[in-house]
């Protein structure tokens, strides 16, 4: 099982572009979380998601955030017309579905906005 | 509304000393709960949930859930100890918050 899965690990977009990140979840974990570090900060939960459901969005910003976990291939966290302010790490968790077990960590992908 | 504090953003502390990671939480229900731990250039890692009572690299964290309080503990720190500790209380709903985090720096 080769753990969670990100890619790209670095990013680069100018203002306006739009961002796109990958998440595989170990094979088995039907629950996939997006969160969001900003530098010197701790990490925020953004999204969580089943296979094609989103169960909890409520940590994502109202516009220009999109996630989707689809039945077939990686769960994808869009950002639309990205601005400086969206630099940060973005991490991905998986867990299977059970209420009490813990979620393993991709490597998360830093994003960089010029 | 469901919290997690962690008041100290960093704490450093000389090698063979005592140190205490601080978590409080505000939760409704029962949360179980997680320390997590992000060693340098290494993905975020499960360290020890309450639930198992087990102690893991030297390190026990007790629930008070009268003080509703979930302290990280070590009675000696060593060097590679020296990473950032999150606490997390993980709801029936699946959703793990996590605090702010604190940055552990092990002096020799």
């Amino acid at each position: 099982n080769a753990g969670v899965m990100q890619n790209p690990r670095h990013l680069v977009r100018r203002r306006g572009q739009e961002a796109r990140l990958r998440c595989s979840p170990m094979k088995g974990h039907s629950h996939v979380y997006w969160y969001r570090q900003l530098p010197e900060e701790g990490l925020k939960f953004m999204v969580y998601l089943q296979k094609e459901n989103i169960i909890d969005e409520s940590g994502m910003p109202k516009e220009r955030f999109s996630a989707e976990f689809p039945k077939e291939g990686p769960s994808i966290l869009r950002i639309q017309q990205v601005v400086r302010g969206d630099s940060a790490a973005y991490f991905c968790a998986s867990s299977p579905p059970n209420w009490n077990t813990e979620a393993f960590f991709g490597q998360g992908t830093r994003l960089t906005v010029v | 509304a469901q919290r997690v504090t962690q008041p100290e953003k960093l704490l450093s502390v000389f090698k063979g000393a005592p140190v205490e990671l601080k978590c409080n939480y505000s939760y409704s229900g029962s949360p179980e709960l997680f320390w997590y731990v992000q060693y340098s250039r290494q993905r975020l890692q499960l360290l020890l949930r309450h639930i198992s009572r087990e102690s893991i690299k030297g390190f026990t964290a007790d629930l008070n859930k009268g003080e509703t309080s979930f302290h990280l503990k070590k009675p000696f720190a060593q060097e590679e100890d020296s990473a950032m500790y999150y606490c997390a209380p993980h709801t029936g709903g699946f959703k793990t918050i996590f605090g702010a985090g604190t940055r552990l720096f092990v002096k020799a």
